[in-house]
């Protein structure tokens, strides 16, 4: 089964400072992988995903996420925080056989401070 | 191009009651996905409905059911509320049942008492 591990509930960065949100994922088959940003009282964008046309991928938002199989991992990443980035991150992997189906991490919530 | 719509915003409903969640999927697709999020938790895949089918399913009772109707709009029926089913309700759209992303509406909040 395919699955997605995000470390850590809660992230704190400055304004300006780098965000790196980590994931890693597990699957025996290449995954197809995203990343979703949730707003408060809001559903889920899509920032960015992973198709295995390139390992780099680069987002909306200024974020961007590497591929990499040597460490099973997907981290999302952000050169410089901006306030409006304060919002709640899901990693997530999609299954294809049969049906679609989107797993999800447990969610990293990223805090801006000024 | 309309995105993902969903109806109602909010509900509020006691425990026993039925409640229908409603989804209007994006433009040209024909996959419909709902979705539970507890508080503070990460979206649990309920069930799928492509062409009208029912065509994947979850780790849920029975008791949530679905439908999807010609024009691939969505409903989601829950049976004997309990309280346990407060959450986010989210509905997503895609295109076929290949690795194409799904797409998310805004949501509905349900609170059961």
């Amino acid at each position: 089964a395919q699955s997605v591990t995000q470390l850590g509930s809660h992230v704190s960065v400055s304004e300006g400072a780098l965000v790196l949100l980590r994931c890693n994922y597990s699957s025996s088959v290449p995954p197809y992988l995203f990343w979703y940003v949730q707003y408060p009282n809001q559903g889920l964008q899509l920032l960015l995903k992973y198709t295995s046309a390139a390992t780099l991928v680069k987002g909306i938002n200024g974020f961007e996420a590497e591929f990499k199989k040597s460490e099973t991992s997907f981290h999302l990443t952000k050169p410089s925080a901006h306030m409006s980035d304060a919002a709640e991150y899901f990693c997530a992997v999609i299954h294809s056989g049969g049906y679609q189906k989107v797993t999800f991490g447990t969610g990293t919530k990223l805090q801006v401070i000024p | 191009e309309t995105g993902v719509t969903q109806s109602p915003t909010h509900l509020i409903k006691t425990r026993g009651q039925q409640v229908t969640l409603r989804c209007s999927s994006q433009s040209g697709h024909n996959t419909v996905s709902w979705y539970q999020q507890a508080l503070g938790q990460g979206p649990q895949f309920i069930f799928q409905y492509y062409r009208e089918e029912e065509n994947g399913r979850g780790n849920f009772p029975p008791r949530f059911s679905g439908l999807q109707f010609p024009n691939y709009s969505s409903e989601l029926n829950v049976n004997a509320l309990e309280l346990d089913d407060s959450a986010l309700y989210l509905c997503a759209s895609s295109l076929g049942l290949g690795k194409e992303t799904q797409y998310f509406g805004p949501g509905t909040r349900l609170l059961v008492l």
